[in-house]
């Protein structure tokens, strides 16, 4: 398995654009994790999905963030509008089913730079 | 809302010297995951300690989780460059959710 992957890996856009990150989990994991990584903040939950249904969505900062899995291979993450604050890399993560081993294995990250 | 608080922020050792890295959570956790992540790149998971008082060893690597599953340590013997990095504890909160602590930046002069 290729592992999580990200895209892109790198996305640099004008405040007030749509920005939308995507995320391909582990072929068999049903949960799906997105983080958000800051120097100030560290890495943050953003929502976390398990069979394709968002379970907590607490950690998203504003109604300007929304998350999606319209399917078990496939999420998304969109901003709009953004804002310079929203730079940060924002991770992916997915881990399998609840049983004995829960480690989530991470996307390589999508640095946004938001100007 | 569950809070793991991780020190140091930083630790600089001269290489061959020992480090260790501590976590606390505010309330008592199911599990406790270290991940490890290089400069550049992303969280990688080290390892899982489920049960109380647990201790596990990964070559020069020693995890701890305490006796009331609130606090765990990492400690590592004699680094190497090659350990260079953030390490950072993630306690479980239930249902496969984690809560990252801030991670300790370990850097090494060689």
């Amino acid at each position: 398995d290729a592992g999580v992957i990200q895209s892109p890996r790198h996305e640099v856009t004008e405040m007030g654009q749509e920005v939308t990150l995507r995320c391909k989990p582990i072929s068999g994991h049903d949960y799906l994790f997105w983080y958000r990584q800051t120097m100030m903040r560290g890495l943050e939950l953003l929502i976390y999905f398990n069979n394709n249904v968002p379970i907590d969505d607490s950690g998203m900062p504003e109604d300007r963030f929304s998350a999606k899995m319209p399917n078990a291979s496939f999420s998304t993450l969109k901003i709009q509008p953004s804002e310079p604050r929203d730079s940060a890399v924002y991770f992916c993560a997915s881990s399998p089913p609840t049983g004995v081993n829960t480690e989530a294995f991470f996307g390589q990250g999508t640095r946004l730079t938001v100007v | 809302g569950q809070q793991v608080m991780q020190i140091p922020q930083y630790q600089h050792v001269q290489e061959g010297e020992d480090f260790t890295t501590y976590c606390n959570s505010s309330t008592t956790l199911s599990n406790i995951q270290w991940y490890k992540q290089r400069p550049g790149g992303h969280p990688v998971f080290l390892i899982q300690l489920v049960k109380s008082g647990e201790v596990k060893k990964q070559k020069r690597l020693t995890f701890q989780f305490g006796e009331a599953k609130k606090n765990s340590s990492l400690h590592i013997t004699a680094t190497q460059t090659t350990d260079v990095g953030t390490y950072f504890c993630a306690g479980g909160a239930g249902a496969q959710k984690l809560v990252f602590g801030q991670g300790t930046r370990l850097t090494i002069n060689p």
